[in-house]
């Protein structure tokens, strides 16, 4: 498997631009998690899907980001109008579900490396 | 709420040593999950080893084992014969109702900036 893809990989924009991440998940993963890093604040949760569905957002800044994900194998994050201190390493995640142990590891994408100058 | 909490910032140790990276979490569910990530330098976060809050066992993968203290409500890394390449930030996760599976958040700790010396 690929395992989960984010594009674009580095992104440099100017403060008011809009910004748009995107992620494929795994295949066959019925979750997907979107994740923001940085130093100040490590690494935090945005908002999650479950079955393409948004069921948490309580972590999205406001109201400059929304996510999407139409189908199960793609979802976006766009930042409109971006800022810079919006600068930070946005992570996309997938789970892969139910499984018999009930364990629940969430598979990460090599992350986007967003700068806002 | 559930919380992580890492208390190390950077270990070193040295090369063929053990070293156990500590972690602590508070919650009053139950039901939950703890995970380990790695992040290398080059900055994707790698899936190291999870315990389940009822498995009777600490977790073992390969070089990692998870000392797993319930009622102390720890979840320490060991991490075994250490390699120059575990150099690297690990950060101690959790997820709550890990039986239900699919759709569980994680909660991270801050991190340890693990070194390992020759």
């Amino acid at each position: 498997d690929a395992g989960v893809i984010q594009s674009p990989r580095h992104e440099v924009t100017e403060m008011g631009q809009e910004v748009t991440l995107r992620c494929k998940p795994i295949s066959g993963h019925n979750s997907l998690f979107w994740y923001r890093q940085t130093m100040m604040r490590g690494l935090e949760l945005l908002i999650y899907f479950n079955n393409n569905v948004p069921i948490d957002d309580s972590g999205m800044p406001e109201d400059r980001f929304s996510a999407k994900m139409p189908n199960a194998s793609f979802s976006t994050l766009k930042i409109q109008p971006s800022e810079p201190r919006d600068s930070a390493v946005y992570f996309c995640a997938s789970n892969p579900g139910t499984s018999g142990r009930g364990r629940n590891e969430q598979y990460f994408g090599p992350g986007t490396r967003l700068t806002v100058t | 709420a559930q919380k992580i909490t890492q208390t190390q910032p950077g270990m070193f140790v040295q090369e063929k040593e053990a070293v156990t990276l500590d972690c602590t979490y508070d919650t009053s569910d139950q039901s939950y999950g703890l995970f380990w990530y790695k992040q290398p330098s080059s900055g994707e976060m790698i899936f190291l080893i999870y315990q389940g809050s009822y498995d009777e066992q600490n977790a073992t993968e390969g070089r990692y084992s998870l000392n797993f203290q319930k009622a102390r409500k720890s979840a320490n890394l060991v991490i075994s014969a250490s390699q120059l390449g575990d150099s690297a930030m690990y950060f101690c996760a959790m997820s709550l109702s890990p039986f239900t599976g699919g759709g569980n958040k994680l909660t991270f700790g801050t991190g340890t900036q693990l070194k390992v010396e020759l």
